[in-house]
């Protein structure tokens, strides 16, 4: 079966230091893969998916980067936080074969202060 | 530009009492709608996945719908543990799921 895992799940950080948050994928290949950002009141907010190795879309121009250096590896960057990247990072996968739902981790919490 | 409403924010019920939630939508060329229910600090979990409409989907006390416009997520004599947020999502062609904002649903004993 597949899973999905994303970690750590709380971080607190200071303002303009470094971020990193993986995610990997263990039971599937080629996944298409996907960062969100929820921020209370404002839902899910796509930040970056990648349908394939080395192949990231950003969706929002902002802080923060995404890379994929294995296939069922995706990490979210940041070379400095701001206050306002603080929310609940969740990545999620599918494929674009049936089923199309994609499946979510647990998400990290991010406190910058 | 493709977007889902959710309907209402939040909605508080006694337990028992049945109601629906609603999500509308205007996409080209939908391929699916999904819905998640999303605990308190914890990443969504997938419930439903309609196709076309007039498809419906039941799962204990929670019934889908979907028309060419919205679906709704019908909720019969719900109970505390259904608490939760309900997100409504959608995907047209090859682009990423598009998220609603999602109910807040309060059940009181």
């Amino acid at each position: 079966s597949q899973t999905i895992h994303q970690w750590p799940a709380t971080l607190v950080q200071p303002v303009g230091s470094p971020l990193s948050l993986e995610c990997t994928v263990e039971g599937t290949s080629n996944p298409n893969l996907y960062w969100y950002r929820q921020a209370a009141g404002r839902g899910l907010q796509l930040l970056f998916y990648s349908v394939g190795i080395g192949q990231i879309s950003s969706e929002v121009p902002q802080n923060l980067s995404a890379s994929r250096p294995q296939d069922r590896q995706f990490i979210l960057s940041s070379k400095k936080l701001l206050l306002s990247d603080s929310g609940f990072y969740l990545c999620a996968w599918n494929r674009d074969s049936q089923p199309l739902w994609a499946f979510f981790g647990q998400g990290t919490r991010l406190t910058v202060v | 530009e493709d977007q889902v409403t959710q309907s209402p924010e939040a909605l508080r019920l006694q337990e028992g009492e049945s109601s629906s939630l609603n999500c509308s939508y205007t996409v080209s060329g939908l391929r699916g709608l999904f819905w998640y229910r999303q605990d308190p600090g914890k990443g969504p979990e997938f419930l439903f996945t309609l196709y076309s409409a007039g498809e419906e989907k039941e799962k204990e006390r929670l019934k889908a719908t979907l028309t060419k416009k919205e679906s709704f997520l019908h909720i019969t004599a719900p109970k505390p543990e259904d608490s939760a947020t309900y997100l409504c999502a959608v995907q047209a062609g090859n682009t990423p799921l598009v998220f609603g904002k999602g109910t807040r649903l309060s059940v009181i004993a």
